[in-house]
């Protein structure tokens, strides 16, 4: 069964530090989601994007994140400088086209710490 | 914009016995409801989901019931078991393919 994939699954970085997760979405899903999840919380949508188009990044922190998915298919979220407050896991999340787009598949996450 | 409460942030029960989670949106539009597991250090996983033209969908053990005047929405699991035990969230899926999540309910089943 296919599934989305995340690296790394630990990060582990000093503050004011560049980090970066990669995604690889489901094959065919055309819309991916980066959410941040603090403990305890429910995931929170960073920013959306439809095939290499940014759908919706209101709530990503753009004095220090940045989001791509140049070809369309895998994507890189970034955070520079790292802050304290970072620390969560970072989720990825795929799902179709179409009617079926509501369907979100999640990847394993990467859990980030920083120092 | 969109906002969804989930109760109760924590739910005991004994091992056998029914548990019911409950979520109220604030958006009419909405027309999505899914209902996720998350188990320690796990990813969420789709466990139900209903659209809003089904008042009630069954899976098993698993029932999602949907109250679009009210615009609420509740997961009931019958015959509880260990493997049962997790955080439970819901969410309302809007116009653009988001969902709006709820704080989360865990779930504890007692032996």
């Amino acid at each position: 069964e296919a599934e989305v994939a995340q690296s790394p699954r630990y990060k582990i970085t000093e503050k004011s530090q560049a980090v970066a997760f990669w995604c690889d979405p489901i094959s065919g899903h055309a819309t991916l989601y980066w959410y941040r999840q603090i403990l305890g919380q429910g995931p929170e949508l960073l920013v959306q994007f439809q095939d290499e188009s940014v759908v919706d990044d209101s709530q990503l922190p753009k004095d220090r994140f940045s989001a791509e998915r140049l070809k369309g298919v895998d994507s890189t979220l970034k955070i520079q400088p790292a802050e304290l407050g970072d620390s969560a896991m970072y989720l990825c999340a795929s799902s179709l086209p179409g009617t079926s787009s509501y369907e979100q598949y999640f990847g394993p996450g990467t859990r980030l710490t920083v120092t | 914009g969109e906002n969804v409460e989930q109760h109760p942030s924590t739910l005991s029960v004994q091992e056998g016995d029914s548990a019911v989670i409950k979520c109220t949106y604030s958006d009419s539009a909405s027309n999505y409801f899914p209902w996720y597991k998350q188990e320690l250090g796990k990813r969420p996983q789709l466990i139900i989901d209903i659209r809003s033209n089904v008042g009630e969908k069954k899976d098993q053990r698993i029932a999602v019931t949907l109250n679009k005047t009210a615009k609420h929405f509740s997961l009931h699991i019958t015959e509880t078991q260990p493997e049962d035990s997790a955080v439970y969230f819901c969410a309302a899926g809007d116009s653009n393919y988001q969902l709006i999540w709820g704080a989360g309910t865990k779930l504890i089943i007692k032996p």
